[in-house]
């Protein structure tokens, strides 16, 4: 089945301890991507990935990282969380350089920083 | 600038009858996709329609149907004959060509309310 997956759903942490979401594909996508979703500000892209190796920041990358050493696997990684970082996450891919593509969308990651 | 404008926050419908979200966008960019998903209280985003900006036809997936007006930009969500698992919020959603990071800019979104 073509998937996106995200791991864990649910995640309680404590301010500055460093934590990664993990995400792959199983669609070949070139492309790769992070949301946020916060209540009235819909979805705002974090980090985005146009193939291996290649990632740059969205609209809100301030402290997350990301990397791409495989095709299929593109971690969210918050080295010292806040609790402004409280959010529920997605992880998205597609086919690159096709705006027809629609995102395909992991389950969500719904984290809590304490 | 707000790319994608939902101006209905929450919306009550009656079971079997039409509902239509309104959607418009801004953008200066001649070639570009419209996204509607879906999210039902379990949280995930489901991919519902899209319609191209060259596209001469309004899309339609079965009781979906975009209703596409370019000169007014804007991109209306119809759902006939409303079930009670349409319950959920709608997200409209645009990408770009001469967006260098094949964003889907987003809407703050509309949640539907199906009443039996």
């Amino acid at each position: 089945e073509a998937q996106v997956t995200q791991n864990p759903r649910y995640l309680i942490t404590v301010t500055g301890k460093k934590l990664t979401v993990t995400c792959s594909q199983n669609m070949n996508h070139e492309y790769m991507s992070w949301y946020r979703q916060d209540p009235g500000l819909g979805l705002r892209q974090i980090y985005y990935s146009m193939n291996v190796e290649v990632t740059d920041k969205g609209d809100v990358p301030e402290g997350y990282k990301v990397s791409r050493k495989e095709k299929r696997n593109f971690p969210l990684i918050l080295e010292s969380p806040s609790p402004n970082q409280t959010s529920l996450y997605f992880c998205a891919s597609s086919f690159e350089g096709k705006i027809n593509s629609p995102l395909h969308f992991g389950n969500g990651t719904r984290l809590t920083v304490t | 600038a707000q790319k994608i404008t939902q101006t209905q926050p929450g919306m009550f419908v009656q079971e079997k009858e039409a509902v239509t979200l309104d959607c418009t966008y801004d953008t200066s960019d001649p070639s570009y996709g419209l996204f509607w998903y879906k999210q039902p209280s379990s949280g995930e985003m489901i991919f519902l329609i899209y319609q191209g900006s060259y596209d001469q036809q309004n899309a339609t997936e079965g009781r979906y149907s975009l209703n596409f007006q370019k000169a007014r930009k804007s991109a209306n969500l119809v759902i006939s004959a409303s079930q009670l698992g349409d319950s959920a919020m709608y997200f409209c959603a645009m990408r770009e060509v001469l967006s260098n990071d094949y964003k889907l800019s987003f809407g703050a979104g509309t949640t539907v309310t199906v009443r039996a």
